[in-house]
């Protein structure tokens, strides 16, 4: 069974600098995608980032970035210049072969003026 | 803008008096998930639809029920709903490849209140 690990409950940063929350899985699946979601304090979830495992190349979306390490079941997401609207629940998901996701417990960010 | 709709946002019910919260999708997706969230933790998966095809969870109590009478439209009910029932409702969509893996799109939530 698929098991997706963040070991950080809770971070922060200050505003303008960068911050990196880690996620660990496993599987035994060869071809699966990797997700982080942003869930903002009552609002709604928002995926920020996908990377698909047969990609070598880090997926980057403007200030988001992942850092995936295939071999080490890594995967990272960086947060440049963060911002005050960044502060959310951050959670890794992994999916495989089924249509489920496999969440992480949740790194709750918060951006510091 | 395509998305997915969540009514209402927030429910109060009474302890054992049924309820149903409903979700609707302008994206045309296949899959549709329900899922339950509980503060500060990550959403569980309840059930979900590959188009008719009902799949439920292992460990989800047979107090919830769900309808997916078309494509657009998925239903969860409560039938006697406990105070630990108290969460937040969460509809997903996905366009259901066939190899999985696809983007999960969330809508905003219910929040079901049971007094």
């Amino acid at each position: 069974a698929q098991t997706v690990t963040q070991s950080q409950p809770e971070m922060s940063v200050q505003e303008a600098e960068t911050v990196t929350l880690s996620c660990t899985y496993d599987t035994s699946e060869n071809n699966y995608y990797l997700f982080w979601y942003k869930q903002p304090p009552s609002r709604q979830m928002i995926l920020v980032i996908r990377q698909e495992a047969y990609k070598q190349q880090n997926a980057t979306e403007n200030r988001f970035s992942v850092n995936f390490q295939k071999a080490a079941k890594s995967f990272s997401l960086k947060i440049s210049d963060s911002q005050l609207g960044d502060t959310a629940m951050y959670f890794c998901a992994f999916g495989g072969a089924t249509n489920k996701l496999i969440f992480g417990t949740g790194t709750l960010l918060a951006v510091q003026p | 803008d395509a998305m997915v709709i969540q009514n209402p946002r927030y429910q109060v019910t009474q302890f054992g008096k049924p309820v149903t919260l409903s979700c609707s999708q302008t994206l045309n997706h296949n899959v549709m998930y329900w899922y339950q969230q509980k503060s500060s933790q990550a959403p569980k998966l309840l059930f979900h639809y590959y188009d008719k095809d009902f799949n439920n969870e292992a460990d989800t109590p047979d107090n919830f029920q769900s309808r997916r009478p078309n494509t657009s439209f998925c239903f969860l009910d409560i039938r006697s709903p406990g105070l630990g029932d108290a969460a937040m409702y969460l509809c997903a969509t996905s366009r259901g490849g066939a190899e999985g893996q696809e983007t999960q799109y969330f809508g905003p939530g219910t929040r079901l209140l049971v007094l």
